[in-house]
């Protein structure tokens, strides 16, 4: 089965700690994943994508098939970072995008 | 330039009665998505387009669900004798082709309530 699975429903953390959003999946073969983020009153929206390898606000995010995981992670949390995160995979067909529950972060002062 | 655009922003309806929720794509996108999403979960697959014709239906949950694209851009979500688990936000993403390479940009969805 496909799937994706978000442990945390909320992370709050102090501006400039570290952040890790968890994720961990459920998918044969080699998976594509995804952080999608919603800020509030916006829409979904891509953050990074595994196969892009790429650090996009200071976020990065690495496959480990091993612990079938794919952590979001920031090393100095910023108030304007507060938002949704989802956790997303590519189906097998290639049709559409698996997501996870979501985790809200939440960064004060 | 102009983003994937969905109509109504809000729908609320009866049970049993019939809706249909109107999505705009990014000009030139082929991939047409609907997603799902009810309250505290994450967009649930409903069906995706290539060009007008479905390619994968899989995730409409009954008969009573359907969509179309006749001209390959403007998608019409239809719900017939609407219930009251129907009641979510629908979000509509377009891509400029399918699969992992091309991002799937979201509209700003459609939250309909079946009182």
């Amino acid at each position: 089965a496909q799937r994706v699975t978000q442990p945390e429903k909320l992370l709050s953390v102090f501006k400039g700690a570290p952040v890790e959003l968890k994720c961990n999946y459920s998918y044969s073969g080699s998976p594509e994943l995804f952080w999608y983020v919603q800020y509030s009153r916006q829409r979904l929206q891509l953050l990074l994508r595994h196969i892009s390898r790429e650090s996009i606000k200071g976020f990065t995010a690495d496959l480990n098939k091993g612990e079938t995981s794919f952590h979001l992670k920031k090393p100095f949390a910023q108030e304007e970072d507060s938002a949704m995160y989802y956790c997303a995979l590519h189906n097998q067909a290639g049709t559409a995008l698996i997501f996870g529950k979501g985790t809200t972060l939440s960064v004060s002062s | 330039g102009a983003g994937v655009s969905q109509t109504p922003s809000n729908k609320v309806t009866e049970k049993g009665k019939y809706v249909e929720l109107r999505c705009d794509p990014i000009s030139g996108h082929t991939a047409l998505y609907w997603y799902r999403q009810s309250l505290g979960q994450g967009p649930e697959f409903l069906i995706y387009f290539q060009g007008t014709g479905a390619a994968d239906d899989s995730g409409l949950p009954n008969d009573r669900f359907f969509a179309v694209r006749p001209e390959g851009s403007v998608s019409t979500l239809k719900i017939q004798r609407t219930e009251r688990g129907d009641s979510a936000v629908y979000l509509c993403a377009s891509s400029t082709q399918r699969g992992p390479y091309n991002e799937q940009f979201f509209g700003p969805g459609t939250r309909l309530t079946v009182l």
